[in-house]
């Protein structure tokens, strides 16, 4: 399967600060999305990178891919209150398989 | 608000009973995924359909069933409820196919067997 785990699987920082969340997956994928879930609702899609994009940016958000090493990076800058949620990957495939995410708290 | 409504929004029921979970997908997308959130298994995928047609299948237990209609609404059928069935469950709906689409989540069913 394309299970994405993601790492830590908490993260606590203060408001401004930026957070780096990381993701790695077992097989080849054509792209890799990431999805944010704020408690018990469903997941709304931040950001997809393709196979062949190393580094893509949307507003605060930045994501790396490197399929050598079978793994992504999310990076939230200048973080703020409202980006406390959990984060998903997932890699494009068949099956689409979520990770248990990484669960980031942002304090004012 | 994704476009994909859900019903119930909370379903309270007992072991050994049968649910059915009902979605709505986004307006003009022909794929519905079904998933299930519990707390020691993270989020698992169960099912999708594409235009009425089963395409795939994750870790979908033979006590669940679930089909698309021709409206392409979709319904989630569990039975037997085991208090390990207690989730959320959501669905999500794409355009199509393709891996590449965004899938849009629906607000969840939250099931809690008693």
């Amino acid at each position: 399967s394309q299970q994405g785990e993601e790492d830590p699987q908490a993260l606590s920082i203060q408001e401004g600060e930026n957070a780096t969340m990381n993701c790695s997956y077992k097989t080849s994928i054509n792209n890799l999305q990431w999805y944010r879930q704020n408690s018990g609702r469903g997941l709304v899609h931040l950001i997809l990178i393709r196979s062949n994009e190393r580094e893509k940016h949307s507003g605060r958000l930045r994501v790396t891919l490197d399929t050598s090493k079978k793994s992504s990076s999310l990076l939230i800058t200048a973080s703020r209150a409202a980006d406390t949620a959990s984060y998903f990957c997932v890699g494009g495939s068949y099956i689409p398989t979520f990770g248990r995410g990484t669960s980031l708290i942002v304090h004012p | 608000d994704s476009g994909v409504t859900q019903t119930p929004k909370h379903l309270i029921t007992a072991t050994g009973q049968r649910v059915t979970l009902r979605c709505s997908p986004r307006s003009g997308d022909l794929s519905v995924y079904w998933y299930q959130q519990s707390l020691d298994q993270g989020l698992q995928f169960l099912i999708q359909y594409y235009n009425g047609e089963e395409r795939a299948k994750g870790n979908i237990l033979e006590r669940f069933s679930a089909q698309q209609f021709p409206d392409l609404h979709s319904e989630l059928n569990l039975s037997s409820l085991e208090l390990g069935d207690s989730a959320l469950y959501f669905c999500a709906s794409s355009v199509d196919l393709s891996r590449e689409e965004t899938q849009y989540f629906g607000p969840g069913t939250r099931l809690l067997v008693l």
